[in-house]
């Protein structure tokens, strides 16, 4: 049965630090999705990755995928209050699996 | 832009009552899910569809059903509801096998009394 588990649940850090979320998953993938959700508002895609070795970036973000390790990074660089919002890894084998979540409090 | 409707943003209803949740995409994907939403558990599958008529279940079907008679709805039925389906739902689509992200539409907080 494929899991999904992503580390740390909850993140709280200062505006201009850097960190990194992970995800790792439990059955060979080679599909790895990152979302964002805002308060009260529905999931946001931010990145698919397809591939070992694959990585995107999109302004302070950028997602990372080692297949073997069944690992995905997002990381943070100089976290804004903007980036406050819970991301969500997620993969796909015969279904869809979501990690539960990692919300990020960025403060000033 | 994609566009994915839930029929309620928000819903309230009794035990025992038969329920619908209706989700409408403007485009012509195959592929659209339903899932429900709860604090720390992320969001878990209760059923997808990969055509019309056409159903598969997710990891907790158990209560609900779906209907698909036309591609572009996809229906999320609770037979009978009960308080622990007290939840949000989300529908999503997508494109082909998995190279595209899904689309979610704008959930459908759903309150069983």
């Amino acid at each position: 049965e494929l899991k999904v588990e992503q580390n740390p649940l909850f993140l709280s850090m200062q505006e201009g630090k850097n960190y990194t979320i992970y995800c790792n998953y439990s059955t060979t993938s080679d599909r790895l999705y990152w979302y964002r959700q805002d308060p009260g508002k529905s999931l946001e895609s931010l990145f698919v990755l397809l591939s070992n070795g694959a990585v995107k970036q999109e302004g302070r973000l950028m997602a990372s995928l080692d297949t073997k390790a069944r690992l995905s990074t997002l990381h943070i660089t100089a976290a804004v209050h903007d980036l406050s919002a819970t991301y969500f890894c997620a993969t796909r084998g015969d279904d869809m699996r979501f990690g539960a979540g990692t919300r990020l409090t960025v403060k000033p | 832009d994609v566009k994915v409707t839930q029929s309620s943003r928000y819903l309230v209803k009794r035990t025992g009552e038969k329920v619908f949740l209706e989700c409408v995409q403007d485009m012509d994907h195959e592929n659209m899910f339903w899932y429900r939403q709860d604090p720390g558990l992320g969001l878990r599958l209760i059923y997808f569809s990969y055509d019309v008529k056409m159903k598969e279940k997710g990891d907790i079907p158990e209560g609900y059903s779906v209907s698909r008679e036309k591609k572009e709805r996809f229906s999320l039925i609770l037979e009978s509801a009960s308080t622990n389906q007290t939840s949000m739902y989300l529908c999503a689509i997508q494109t082909g096998w998995g190279n595209q992200p899904q689309h979610f539409g704008d959930g459908t907080r759903l309150s069983i009394l």
